[in-house]
């Protein structure tokens, strides 16, 4: 069956400029999460959503990063101002409710600020 | 301190070799354990759960030790396809990740 996808795969933008990055998550999987991985880290995370309850953001860097989560369904990541260090792999990952310990990850977009 | 620590590595070992590796964790109270697997640039995979009698998944077999907090992975006859890092994950509510073990098995 599908997977989680993301889009886009690449993002190149300059620095200053915001980005959006998207997670369509696996269908019927209630819970949502982002991380980040810079090059040769592990992976940091960044928010969590699951069901209608409110995110769990403690993992946000700054004020420039924002998530939402329209529909219980597709997520968007937006990143304002961007800088040279949110340059990273962001993955997002989804679990179902009977299997809330095994998350599903998506290919990642690869975001380089110049 | 971190959540999850790992021996970076890298481990590079010939074809047939068993490696094994640790990774320690900070939260005493944490419940459920994990090792994924990341090939060069893909998304991260679940390789096994650790449960704390420990279990094996054919040549991998993880083991669980909470009174000093750590979880191990050993991989038995090793394959050019186990070639990956190996990260260690915990779980308390969300998924904390340790930076990674690399694994290189050459031929």
């Amino acid at each position: 069956g599908a997977g989680v996808s993301q889009s886009p795969s690449n993002k190149v933008t300059e620095k200053g400029k915001d980005v959006e990055l998207r997670c369509d998550p696996i269908s019927g999987h209630t819970a949502l999460y982002w991380y980040r991985q810079s090059l040769g880290q592990g992976l940091e995370f960044l928010i969590y959503f699951q069901g209608n309850s409110a995110p769990d953001k403690s993992g946000l860097p700054s004020d420039r990063f924002s998530a939402e989560r329209t529909g219980g369904s597709v997520s968007t990541l937006t990143i304002q101002r961007t800088q040279q260090e949110d340059s990273a792999v962001y993955l997002c990952a989804s679990s179902s409710p009977r299997l809330a310990d095994t998350q599903y990850f998506g290919p990642g977009t690869r975001l380089t600020v110049l | 301190r971190k959540e999850v620590e790992q021996d970076p590595g890298p481990f590079n070992v010939p074809e047939g070799a068993t490696v094994a590796f640790n990774c320690t964790y900070s939260n005493s109270a944490s419940q459920s354990f994990f090792w994924y697997r990341q090939d060069c640039r893909k998304e991260p995979k679940l390789l096994m759960s650790v449960y704390s009698s420990g279990n094996e998944d054919g040549r991998f077999t993880a083991q669980l030790n909470r009174a000093s907090q750590y979880i191990s992975l050993l991989i038995r006859d090793s394959k050019l396809s186990d070639s990956a890092t190996y990260l260690c994950v915990v779980n308390d509510y969300k998924l904390s990740f340790g930076a990674g073990t690399t694994v290189t098995v050459r031929a």
